[in-house]
């Protein structure tokens, strides 16, 4: 069955660093991958996604993900974290029926 | 219009209750989800309607009913729930395609707590 994993269930940056989300799937088949972020009390909001197009996927807010078929991961990433990052961000994959998979997810907490 | 709408935002109800919580989109999405989600946790998928029709149903006991009136409209019938109900309630839609592929759209959620 396919799954994905996100290690780390905290992770804490500062203000301007590197942030950097871990995400490593199951998959038998070429996957379809996402990145969605939860703020506190809301839904969730798509921040980019993987579909074989191109293994470098840029989504909005300056996050950007690279699949790594040898590794397989699809780990998130943003050169600068500003404050308003702060919130959930879980991985998800799409499986039969339009099913979507989530990790667990990870709280990024940015300090000033 | 990217914009997935949920009614209401909060509701506290009974276990004796009934209520409804309601989720509109415009998009012309034909595929129509409910989550439930519990706190520090990852959604976990209730139902799926494609075109309208229930085509998946994770095993979700009786007192949650769905029903899917039109294209943009998606409801959840709820009665006699119990406390462990309590959770943020989700609301996603999707295009269909062959390959799953399309990204889903959430609304706000609906946050329901079971007194």
């Amino acid at each position: 069955a396919q799954s994905v994993t996100q290690l780390g269930s905290h992770v804490s940056v500062s203000e301007g660093a590197l942030v950097l989300l871990r995400c490593n799937y199951s998959s038998s088949v070429p996957p379809y991958l996402f990145w969605y972020v939860q703020y506190p009390n809301q839904g969730l909001q798509l921040l980019l996604k993987y579909t074989s197009a191109a293994t470098l996927v840029k989504g909005i807010n300056g996050f950007e993900a690279e699949f790594k078929k040898s590794e397989t991961s699809f780990h998130l990433t943003k050169p600068s974290a500003h404050m308003s990052d702060a919130a959930e961000y879980f991985c998800a994959v799409s499986v039969d029926g339009n099913k979507l998979v989530f990790g667990a997810g990870t709280i990024l907490r940015v300090k000033s | 219009d990217t914009e997935v709408t949920q009614t209401p935002k909060h509701l506290v109800m009974g276990m004796t209750n009934k209520k409804s919580l309601k989720c509109e989109q415009h998009m012309g999405h034909r595929a129509m989800y409910w989550y439930k989600q519990k706190a520090k946790k990852p959604p976990e998928l209730m139902f799926v309607y494609s075109y309208e029709k229930l085509s998946i149903n994770e095993s979700v006991p009786s007192r949650f009913s769905p029903e899917c009136p039109n294209s943009s409209l998606l409801n959840l019938h709820l009665h006699a729930l119990q406390p462990e109900d309590s959770a943020l309630y989700l609301c996603a839609s999707s295009q269909i395609g062959t390959d799953n592929s399309y990204e889903q759209y959430f609304g706000p959620g609906t946050r329901l707590t079971v007194t």
